[in-house]
């Protein structure tokens, strides 16, 4: 069974720092696409980042330089360090496995599982 | 958001709805498929369609997606009150070079 666990959310002042840990089991992060999704209270979804199973790695522009998402194969768990936050990185994190399909030349991506979420604060 | 969706919904016990989803020519214009979550009070967001069109395993044939043009829908048919919720499409866009999401939707059955 798949399943995705997030920790590491709470409450942080603007300007500091924050590692959020997905723990995932059921199947193996290095073998497959993961991204951080987010969603600030009472509001829509907001797509953060991604990692490919090779490794390349994708950001949102309004966390690009701030954030940044890695893995880790032995422990089978994701990551999101993020660096410098504002009061509107204030939300919900969610783990969430990637499906992607199509070419090279249009790489399509869909969620196919999510975790609970994890929620983090900036505030003063 | 870069997809837009109605802000509500709503409807009986039993009756049909559908939930639009309107993009533009760099998302699913371009030919990017679209895919609709379901988020329960509380929860976290569950995949209900896939590529326009497909269920996961579980998911009622109750919902179904379709895609034409710039846009897409959903529909529910027999509605209950478990389907109570908000319902996000996304897609990818490729001027943003990332995946998107409309603003949801929030479903209320009367």
């Amino acid at each position: 069974e798949v399943q995705l666990v997030e920790t590491g959310g709470g409450l942080i002042h603007p300007g500091g720092s924050l590692r959020l840990s997905c723990a995932a089991s059921g199947f193996a992060v290095s073998n497959n696409f993961m991204s951080w999704v987010r969603q600030a209270p009472g509001k829509g979804l907001e797509w953060v980042s991604l990692i490919y199973s090779g490794g390349s790695t994708y950001y949102a522009d309004s966390v690009k330089g701030r954030f940044s998402i890695s893995r880790d194969n032995s422990e089978n768990t994701l990551y999101l360090q993020m660096n410098i936050l504002r009061a509107e990185d204030t939300a919900v994190y969610f783990c969430a496995r990637v499906k992607e399909y199509g070419t090279i030349y249009h790489r399509e991506f869909y969620f196919d599982y999510w975790g609970h979420g994890t929620l983090v604060t900036v505030s003063s | 958001s870069v997809l837009t969706q109605p802000p509500s919904v709503s409807g009986a016990p039993g009756q049909r709805v559908t939930i639009s989803c309107t993009g533009s020519t760099s998302n699913i214009g371009a030919g990017y498929d679209v895919h609709w979550y379901q988020q329960l009070p509380g929860t976290a967001p569950q995949l209900l369609i896939y590529t326009n069109r497909n269920r996961p395993s579980g998911v009622p044939d109750r919902f179904s997606g379709s895609k034409s043009g710039t846009s897409a829908s959903l529909a529910i048919t027999g509605l209950q009150a478990e389907d109570e919720a908000d319902y996000y499409c996304q897609s990818y866009d490729t001027s943003l070079r990332g995946s998107i999401f409309g603003g949801g939707t929030k479903l209320t059955v009367l």
